[in-house]
C-alpha cells in the first residue's frame, strides 16, 4: 500500500541554518504530495503541495520538489528562525482511491537562537 | 466558529468504558477524517467521509471503533470497550472535496483520550 518515510528527528538547528528534511513515498498511479505543520499548541495546517512531477510547492520560505523518479519530496529551507519551530509532516494523497491522506511519522525541528 | 471544532477537548476514561468523540466541521466541507495521532506513530488514518458516498473504514483498528456522520456535517467517532492502546490524540479533519482538490485539509485541535 501507499506509505511516507520521512527523516526522524529531532533536528534542531541555529536561526539562519540550512534546513532539509527528506521525505520518501511508496505509491501506485500519481499522488499528490503535501507537507503540513503543527506549530506548538496548535493544529496542524496546510504548509504545501505539489500534485504532479517536477512541480514545487513554495510558502513561507520553504520549498519541496515532486520528484517521481527518486520518489521523493524534500522539504527545504534556506534561512530557518525560531519560529520555524515545529512537527513537520510529509503525506501523500492516493490518486486512484478515495483520496484519503497517508502521513509520515513527523519530524520536529526546534530552531535556536 | 471558522475552524473544525472537537470535543471533548481532554476525555478521561476507564478501560472498558464507552466512549464518544465529536467532531463539527467546516460548514459546506464535504470530506471528512478522522486520523489518530500517538507519540512516534505519525497520523495514523482511521476513516474518511466523502458527500454520500459509502465511507472509506479501511483505517479502523478493530471492530470496536465505529464512526457516523449525520446530515453530511456531524461525525462521531465512537470507541466501545477502551483499552490502554486506545489512549492517543484523535484529530478530525474536513476539506471542501479531497484533497487533490485545491481545497487542504482543515484540523482542529482534537481530542487527547487517555484510558487509565
Amino acid at each position: 500500500g501507499n506509505s511516507v518515510t520521512q527523516m526522524e528527528g529531532p533536528v534542531t538547528l541555529s536561526e539562519e541554518a540550512f534546513l532539509t528534511i527528506n521525505c520518501t513515498y511508496t505509491a501506485t498511479g500519481y499522488p499528490s504530495l503535501f507537507w503540513y505543520v503543527q506549530y506548538p499548541g496548535e493544529g496542524l495546517q496546510l504548509l504545501l503541495k505539489a500534485t504532479k512531477a517536477d512541480d514545487k510547492g513554495s510558502n513561507k520560505g520553504f520549498e519541496a520538489t515532486y520528484r517521481k523518479e527518486t520518489t521523493s519530496f524534500h522539504l527545504e529551507k534556506g534561512s530557518v528562525q525560531v519560529s520555524d519551530s515545529a512537527v513537520y509532516f510529509c503525506a501523500l494523497s492516493d490518486a486512484s482511491g478515495s483520496e484519503k491522506l497517508v502521513f509520515g511519522k513527523g519530524t520536529k525541528l526546534t530552531v535556536n537562537p | 466558529g471558522a475552524g473544525v471544532s472537537q470535543s471533548p477537548s481532554n476525555k478521561v476514561t476507564e478501560k472498558g468504558k464507552d466512549v464518544e468523540l465529536r467532531c463539527d466541521p467546516i460548514s459546506g466541507h464535504t470530506a471528512l477524517y478522522w486520523y489518530r495521532q500517538s507519540l512516534g506513530q505519525g497520523l495514523e488514518f482511521l476513516i474518511y467521509f466523502q458527500g454520500n458516498s459509502a465511507p472509506d473504514k479501511s483505517g479502523l483498528p478493530s471492530d470496536r471503533f465505529s464512526a457516523e456522520r449525520t446530515g453530511g456535517s456531524v461525525s462521531t467517532l465512537t470507541i466501545q470497550r477502551t483499552q490502554q492502546e486506545d489512549s492517543a490524540v484523535y484529530l478530525c479533519a474536513s476539506s471542501f472535496t479531497g484533497p487533490n482538490s485545491n481545497s487542504p485539509l482543515h484540523f482542529g485541535n482534537g481530542t487527547r483520550l487517555t484510558v487509565t
